[in-house]
């Protein structure tokens, strides 16, 4: 159960588009298509952004979308505004157990 | 509208017990895989346990053995005993549900967490 890789910290301005990554294993990303993205803002509990690699949960604006390819997955944030300044973990399926990211500061410059 | 509201959280003492509750409402509680999720203090998030609504039970193996999440569907609940805690322990635990049946991996509704302290 170790943690997927994410980068520390990830940064655009408002308008552009970001792609953070998710690399795992065979075990985990690259075994199942069951990766989530989940958005935190300092305090708050953390919501859910992308679930099963590209679905959205309903409420979730089309500017997130998600992805994966071989053992990495990748969540893509467009038209970046301010308010999506927060951290953003991944999460996957490992079977029979869940491992997470180490989490990526997103920063609107 | 859906609701989890956590409690049980303090400070104990290492080596010792507390069971956490995760009280459930707004939504039909025994159709969902329910979750525990922990955060230590600046750190990230940390996947702790899940049990599926047909109480299909997992761990995560830190802590394996020392842990028990379970449900009761007549009370809309979901709990967690811990037990033999170490200061490693401490975080905020997350009691989340699941929007799929797949067990932990896409948590839809979160509650606002509880804050479980293990210090002498």
């Amino acid at each position: 159960q170790s943690a997927l890789t994410q980068p520390p910290s990830a940064s655009g301005s408002p308008g552009q588009s970001v792609t953070i990554s998710c690399t795992g294993t065979s075990s985990d990303v690259g075994g199942y298509n069951y990766v989530s993205w989940y958005q935190q803002h300092p305090g708050k509990a953390p919501k859910l952004m992308i679930y099963e690699v590209s679905k959205r949960p309903s409420g979730v604006p089309d500017r997130f979308s998600g992805s994966k390819s071989g053992n990495t997955a990748s969540l893509t944030v467009s038209g970046l505004q301010a308010e999506d300044e927060a951290d953003y973990y991944c999460s996957s399926y490992a079977g029979s157990s869940v491992v997470f990211g180490g989490g990526t500061k997103l920063t609107v410059l | 509208e859906v609701q989890l509201v956590e409690s049980g959280g303090g400070l104990v003492k290492p080596g010792g017990s507390l069971r956490l509750s995760c009280a459930a409402s707004g939504f039909t509680f025994s159709n969902y895989s329910m979750n525990w999720v922990r955060q230590a203090p600046g750190k990230g998030l940390e996947w702790v346990s899940s049990i599926t609504s047909r109480s299909y039970i997992y761990y995560a193996d830190s802590v394996k053995g020392r842990f028990t999440i379970s449900r009761d569907n007549a009370k809309n609940s979901l709990y967690l005993q811990m037990s033999s805690l170490r200061a490693e322990d401490t975080a905020v635990y997350y009691c989340a549900r699941d929007i799929i049946a797949v067990a932990g991996t896409s948590l839809d509704y979160w509650g606002q967490g509880t804050l479980v302290t293990v210090s002498s």
